[in-house]
């Protein structure tokens, strides 16, 4: 079946830092990828998505680029900021009605 | 637009009773879903609907059910609630077209089962 794999964490960083958050994937088909940010006390909400190989998602200064050689979506930021604490999941979208989750990972930024 | 809502935020119910948590949508999405979350962990799928009248499991549906009468409820129901029932609950839906499936998530309900 389908699976994402994410670095562990939890991540620490200070301010104006360089970001990197790995993802692997296994899939049958050609899924569509995606990173979603969940804030404290809050439910997941997308960050972004890329839907084919070579295409690259960005927002809010976050990008990644969907790599079918290296079955990868790494999310990166060139300077993150305090206000981007949060856990980040990546998930793949294939069969009908199902996405897969990776575990999360958990992102301080300090001043 | 209220996106998607959950009630309640938080329950606390003792080992063998029984609830429903409500999730309604005003967004017209055809894809429902429901998740659970555990501490430090990923979302496990529990049952999705592609539709009012039709559901499905997930990957982790036993002591759950679901029904959808409407595109915009879909009620996840506990039945003899467990201590291995205690999670973070999330609902979630979508338009689905092809594999591009954003979902929208709810805020989510905190259950404590003792």
């Amino acid at each position: 079946g389908n699976s994402v794999t994410q670095m562990e964490g939890p991540v620490t960083l200070s301010e104006e830092a360089f970001l990197t958050i790995n993802c692997t994937y296994t899939a049958t088909g050609y899924p569509s990828l995606f990173w979603y940010v969940q804030y404290p006390g809050e439910g997941l909400q997308l960050l972004l998505k890329a839907t084919k190989a070579d295409d690259k998602g960005s927002n809010k200064g976050f990008e990644a680029t969907y790599r079918k050689e290296t079955t990868s979506f790494h999310l990166e930021k060139g300077s993150v900021q305090v206000s981007d604490s949060a856990v980040y999941f990546c998930a793949l979208s294939e069969d009908a009605g199902k996405s897969t989750f990776g575990d999360g990972t958990t992102l301080t930024v300090k001043p | 637009n209220a996106g998607v809502t959950q009630t309640p935020k938080f329950r606390i119910l003792k080992i063998g009773q029984s609830m429903t948590l409500q999730c309604t949508q005003d967004m017209n999405h055809n894809y429902m879903y429901w998740y659970r979350q555990d501490p430090g962990m990923g979302l496990k799928l529990i049952y999705y609907s592609v539709g009012a009248g039709i559901t499905d499991k997930g990957e982790v549906p036993n002591g759950y059910n679901v029904s959808r009468s409407t595109t915009e409820d879909f009620p996840l129901r506990l039945e003899l609630a467990a201590p291995s029932q205690t999670s973070v609950y999330f609902c979630a839906s979508s338009w689905r077209r092809g594999s591009t499936d954003t979902q929208y998530f709810g805020p989510g309900t905190r259950l404590t089962v003792l």
